[in-house]
């Protein structure tokens, strides 16, 4: 299977730019990488999905090597209310079953 | 438009006993998805759904079943309930497979 890895922690100060990788080595060669960000008590929330390259939208940027076996997500300018635990879903090329990456939990201080 | 609502939120069980999760998409979205959660494994996939068939499953034991209808609403159940099925049981929906999923609030299973 897919082994998606991220770092466990990471703390920022409000207007930072922050950057989140996920390692996945054995991506499916079709599937989108997608990211998500989960509050205490509340369902995981798109941030942003893309295939390769580079993607941005309103909150935030997705970087994908051509080898596809990593993904950074880029928060450009983070705020307390981005305290959160951000996580990576692809899917594995073997059986093609979604897997979540391990989580990463970000502190924003002011 | 109406979210991903989950039903019931909260559940306690006891060991041995069945259960059976309820899922309702967004109004549109023919692709639902299950994931359960805890603090020691985290996010697994369960199972994923696409106009009423299992286009996949995670790797769970055969306890753990679901469904899909024609109205895209899902139904998981999972039989002879162990103290370790104690999670939350997400689900998620989508336009298509694989695209943006939109996941409801949970239900919270606590198995005694």
């Amino acid at each position: 299977l897919a082994k998606t890895t991220q770092p466990i922690s990471m703390d920022s100060y409000e207007g930072q730019e922050v950057n989140i990788t996920c390692s996945h080595n054995n991506i499916a060669t079709n599937d989108y990488i997608t990211w998500y960000q989960q509050f205490p008590s509340q369902g995981p929330r798109f941030i942003i999905q893309g295939y390769k390259t580079k993607v941005t939208n309103e909150v935030a940027s997705l970087f994908i090597p051509a080898d596809r076996k990593s993904s950074t997500l880029s928060l450009p300018r983070v705020s307390l209310s981005d305290t959160a635990v951000y996580y990576c879903l692809v899917g594995d090329r073997g059986t093609d079953k979604l897997i979540f990456g391990t989580g990463t939990r970000l502190q924003v201080f002011p | 438009k109406a979210g991903v609502t989950q039903t019931p939120r909260y559940l306690i069980k006891t060991r041995g006993q069945q259960v059976t999760l309820s899922c309702s998409p967004i109004s549109g979205h023919r692709s639902v998805s299950w994931y359960q959660q805890t603090p020691g494994q985290g996010l697994q996939f369960l199972f994923e759904y696409f106009s009423e068939t299992q286009r996949n499953k995670g790797n769970f034991p055969g306890r753990f079943s679901g469904r899909q209808f024609s109205n895209s609403r899902s139904e998981m159940n999972v039989s002879t309930l162990e103290l370790g099925d104690s999670a939350l049981y997400l689900c998620a929906s989508s336009t298509r497979d694989r695209d943006e999923q939109y996941f409801g609030p949970g239900t919270r299973l606590t198995v005694t």
